[in-house]
């Protein structure tokens, strides 16, 4: 079956330290996202990407980093410049054309040690 | 910017009652608009959609038209289950920049 595939499902940060998120898909979708969502409130883009080796910030892309050297994967680093990375972490994909709706994956919940 | 405003939550009600969550849009364009649920835990998953004006969208007795004239695309249940407690969140397409979010909605059914 076709989808998206978070990893890890939790995962903590120590003071200081660089994490990364996996969101690898085999919809064949070009474009991919991701959100941060934090307790009781919507998603916030982070980042997204229409196409290979292009990216484009979103809202709230300070403290973030991502690559994207293949179409079914789409890594979120969260840098040490994040000084409040606590949050739950959504990558979702589509295809191009903006009346198609976006796939997620089951996210990753993010913590500080 | 498009933005999308979603009723307050938390809602709570009691199983077989009747369902509405407001949404309402602010858009230049013709956006497509969704319905999306959240279940503990989990991401995401398309619950319904709309594509253009009066279109209704529904899946699993939920219901929701995109009324342009209102900009509002409210979504509703006749009688509503303890598996339907979620968060529900409204949104809008804004390609390129992916899905604009209303701030999501709890609900809880008690039996």
């Amino acid at each position: 079956d076709g989808g998206i595939t978070q990893s890890p499902k939790y995962l903590f940060r120590k003071e200081g330290q660089n994490v990364t998120l996996s969101c690898e898909q085999n919809l064949n979708h070009d474009a991919m996202y991701w959100y941060r969502q934090d307790p009781g409130q919507g998603l916030r883009l982070i980042y997204y990407s229409q196409i290979v080796n292009d990216f484009q910030k979103g809202d709230i892309a300070e403290g973030y980093s991502v690559s994207r050297e293949k179409k079914e994967s789409f890594p979120l680093t969260v840098t040490s410049a994040q000084k409040n990375p606590t949050a739950f972490y959504l990558c979702a994909s589509t295809v191009i054309g903006s009346r198609q709706p976006q796939h997620f994956g089951d996210g990753t919940r993010l913590s500080i040690l | 910017g498009d933005s999308v405003t979603q009723m307050e939550g938390p809602v709570t009600l009691s199983e077989e009652a009747f369902l509405t969550i407001n949404c309402t849009y602010t858009a230049t364009g013709y956006p497509s608009l969704f319905w999306y649920v959240q279940y503990p835990g989990e991401g995401l998953q398309l619950l319904l959609k709309a594509t253009k004006a009066d279109d209704k969208g529904s899946n699993k007795g939920f219901e929701a038209t995109y009324r342009k004239e209102t900009t509002s695309f409210h979504l509703e249940k006749g009688s509503v289950q303890v598996s339907d407690s979620a968060v529900y969140f409204c949104a809008l397409s804004d390609a390129p920049l992916g899905l604009v979010f209303g701030q999501g909605t709890r609900l809880t059914i008690n039996p």
